[in-house]
């Protein structure tokens, strides 16, 4: 299985809203990323797992809380978003290989797609 | 640190066109180098990679050949199809930088029958 699964595949949701995206794979990889990826642009990095533990945070808002309960599942709890947030959400997966968990080769999602009314 | 530098696009061919997309990149250390492509409404899928000098990645008919000496990774392919079009993504890893993935602006690629 080389499948990286996300849900739901479209999600909206008001500012007061509290919502979360999933993300699973069975890869046996133990590196796990969420990305924010606005239109016509590259994916941007939002947060690291490695064995589970958060190893990168890169200066994402507190509106974004993740989570790894275990080594083939992430969440990203959203809470109070902005208008601004709309985008779409990937997950990826890989082997850990850097000391602060980040792989070679990244798997991804296909993403969820996120407007924030 | 890390950078990678692609061809401006919009790109637009014509079916069984040749294509090219550059790709440079510039790393403190010895990166790994990918394409990712992006259909549309999709996630990005590894389209290729390699991972030392004159290595050549290939793949559903794209190759690409890490170039130490100009620190390029192009992106070719001979006859292209409607189904390439799509937004291609170079990218870079390396343990400088923790191997998180250093990302090219991406190319719009169009392909027309």
């Amino acid at each position: 299985d080389t499948e990286v699964t996300q849900t739901p595949k479209h999600l909206v949701m008001g500012m007061t809203n509290k919502k979360s995206l999933k993300c699973e794979q069975h890869m046996g990889h133990r590196a796990m990323y969420w990305y924010k990826q606005k239109a016509k642009k590259p994916p941007e990095l939002m947060f690291v797992y490695s064995y589970e533990k958060l190893s990168i945070n890169e200066s994402v808002p507190s509106r974004f809380s993740p989570e790894c309960p275990n080594s083939s599942l992430l969440n990203l709890h959203l809470h109070a978003l902005q208008p601004e947030d709309s985008a779409l959400y990937l997950c990826a997966s890989s082997q850990v290989r850097g000391l602060a968990g980040g792989g070679d080769e990244q798997f991804f999602g296909p993403g969820t797609r996120l407007t924030v009314l | 640190g890390n950078s990678v530098t692609q061809m401006e696009g919009p790109v637009t061919l014509s079916e069984e066109a040749f294509l090219t997309i550059n790709c440079t990149y510039t790393a403190t250390g010895y990166p790994s180098l990918f394409w990712y492509v992006q259909y549309p409404g999709e996630g990005l899928q590894l389209l290729l990679k390699a991972t030392k000098a004159d290595d050549k990645g290939s793949n559903k008919g794209f190759e690409a050949t890490y170039r130490k000496e100009t620190t390029s990774f192009h992106l070719e392919k001979g006859s292209v199809q409607v189904s390439d079009s799509a937004v291609y993504f170079c990218a870079l890893s390396d343990r400088s930088n923790d191997y998180k993935l250093s990302f090219g602006a991406g190319t719009t690629v169009t392909v027309r029958a």
